[in-house]
């Protein structure tokens, strides 16, 4: 039963154009929310949060929006960058256990 | 540099064989967890540790095992690997208050 759930797999857009990444949740218990981004051959790295009393945080080109009452999550990229072409991991935790639980990810690519 | 390190990266051996996946953290973090990445399954949890000689299972603990002897430290154990176990293997660490999870450059273990 997943709890995180990136429904698309993958995802391409053009260059300089808007990317947005989505998340559903189940669990009404989840207060902090995550997404990392992985490349080829590496680990992945954390990319920008959100607490749940939050409903948008904003770093530089990426932002995360969170609709609590949907349990709906997304992140924006804007413009989007070829480096930007990575695997894009959105997770999920409450604050009594801070284990996180990932979704399957989405593959996003960005062509030049 | 705050790193976690897992070794060995790249790994082929033959099923039945016992192995132990390394992995270090310099950063004085309490949680360690071990995940598998595998297409379309994206990151699953197998052990976590929360600190020194505590463990648990994650969501796919069996035919592994861990252990925490000190806090830096937790490998992961396959007592005989099965082909299934092939696959990309992370190791991560944070602390316990804290929101961001660093994650090693991952280890590919093929068991043939």
């Amino acid at each position: 039963d997943q709890q995180v759930k990136q429904n698309s797999p993958s995802l391409s857009v053009q260059e300089g154009r808007i990317s947005i990444l989505n998340c559903d949740y189940t669990n009404s218990m989840f207060d902090y929310f995550l997404w990392y981004k992985k490349y080829p051959a590496e680990g992945p790295t954390f990319l920008i949060s959100i607490s749940s009393i939050k409903d948008k945080n904003e770093d530089g080109r990426f932002t995360v929006f969170l609709n609590k009452s949907a349990k709906h999550l997304s992140l924006h990229i804007v413009p989007s960058q070829p480096g930007d072409s990575a695997v894009y991991f959105c997770a999920a935790r409450t604050g009594g256990s801070y284990i996180p639980t990932f979704g399957r990810g989405t593959s996003l690519i960005v062509h030049p | 540099e705050a790193q976690v390190t897992q070794n060995p990266r790249y790994l082929i051996t033959v099923t039945g064989k016992k192995l132990t996946v390394t992995c270090s953290q310099n950063m004085n973090h309490e949680y360690m967890s071990w995940y598998r990445q595998d297409p379309g399954l994206g990151l699953r949890q197998i052990y976590y540790s929360m600190n020194v000689e505590v463990t648990d299972k994650g969501d796919v603990p069996e035919g592994y095992k861990v252990s925490r002897k000190e806090k830096r430290n937790f490998p992961l154990i396959l007592e005989s690997p099965s082909p299934n176990q092939t696959s990309l293997y992370f190791c991560a660490s944070s602390q316990v208050s804290g929101n961001t999870i660093y994650f090693g450059e991952g280890s590919w273990l093929t068991v043939v």
